[in-house]
């Protein structure tokens, strides 16, 4: 089936610097990618929604300053955490939008900022 | 916008039991509801969905049922096993396919 690499699976930052995961469709071509954050034993939250060639749109109460977003080509989209401060800890998940058939998540990313 | 409830929060269930979580939706425009399968440090993999043209919807021991008029779908897990354990989270999307979750079901299966 199709599937969308998220890589790094996980990163510990300091405080201040920036963070970019990527997330590549393999074998399928991803108009859309959603980004999500998860706290520990919470549900996921979605962050931004991005169209491959445009610029991403971000849910209310998102910083798009700081959480970059950029989907140049068809199977790449990444997220910049800019500027990462302890409270930016979580799990990032990003999701392609499969049309017909649904969404494929990745495996996550588990970003520490200390 | 969008707003999914799920229940329970926590289930416990003895191997071979059923486990059953609900969820419902407000948004009537609603027509895509996946399930998803959540393992600790892990991405959510998709275990069942259904559309809104279809009531209900198997796959081995996995089934789930939808009532459009109510607007609430469920999950059934028959026959658990020791590796069902995880945290399960059903979703609901519409035209804008923007997927909206529920809180989340963390099952244990007590063998």
């Amino acid at each position: 089936g199709a599937v969308v690499s998220q890589h790094p699976s996980w990163v510990i930052c300091k405080s201040g610097t920036s963070v970019k995961i990527e997330c590549r469709s393999l074998d399928f071509q991803a108009t859309t990618m959603f980004w999500y954050r998860q706290f520990p034993k919470q549900s996921l939250m979605l962050m931004a929604t991005s169209n491959e060639g445009s610029k991403a749109t971000y849910e209310q109460g998102v910083e798009k300053d700081k959480f970059l977003i950029n989907h140049a080509s068809l199977t790449l989209s990444t997220l910049t955490v800019t500027s990462a401060h302890p409270e930016d800890s979580s799990f990032y998940i990003c999701s392609a939008l499969l049309t017909g058939s649904g969404y494929t998540f990745g495996s996550g990313t588990r970003l520490t900022v200390v | 916008g969008e707003n999914v409830e799920q229940h329970p929060s926590t289930l416990s269930v003895q191997e071979g039991d059923s486990a059953v979580i609900k969820c419902t939706y407000s948004d009537s425009a609603s027509n895509y509801f996946p399930w998803y399968k959540q393992e600790l440090g892990k991405g959510p993999q998709l275990i069942i969905d259904i559309r809104s043209n279809v009531g209900e919807k198997k796959d081995q021991r996995i089934a789930v049922t939808l009532n459009k008029t109510a607007k609430h779908f469920s999950l059934h897990i028959t026959e658990t096993q020791p590796e069902d354990s995880a945290v399960y989270f059903c979703a609901a999307s519409s035209h804008d396919y923007k997927l909206s979750f529920g809180a989340g079901t963390t099952v244990t299966v007590r063998a």
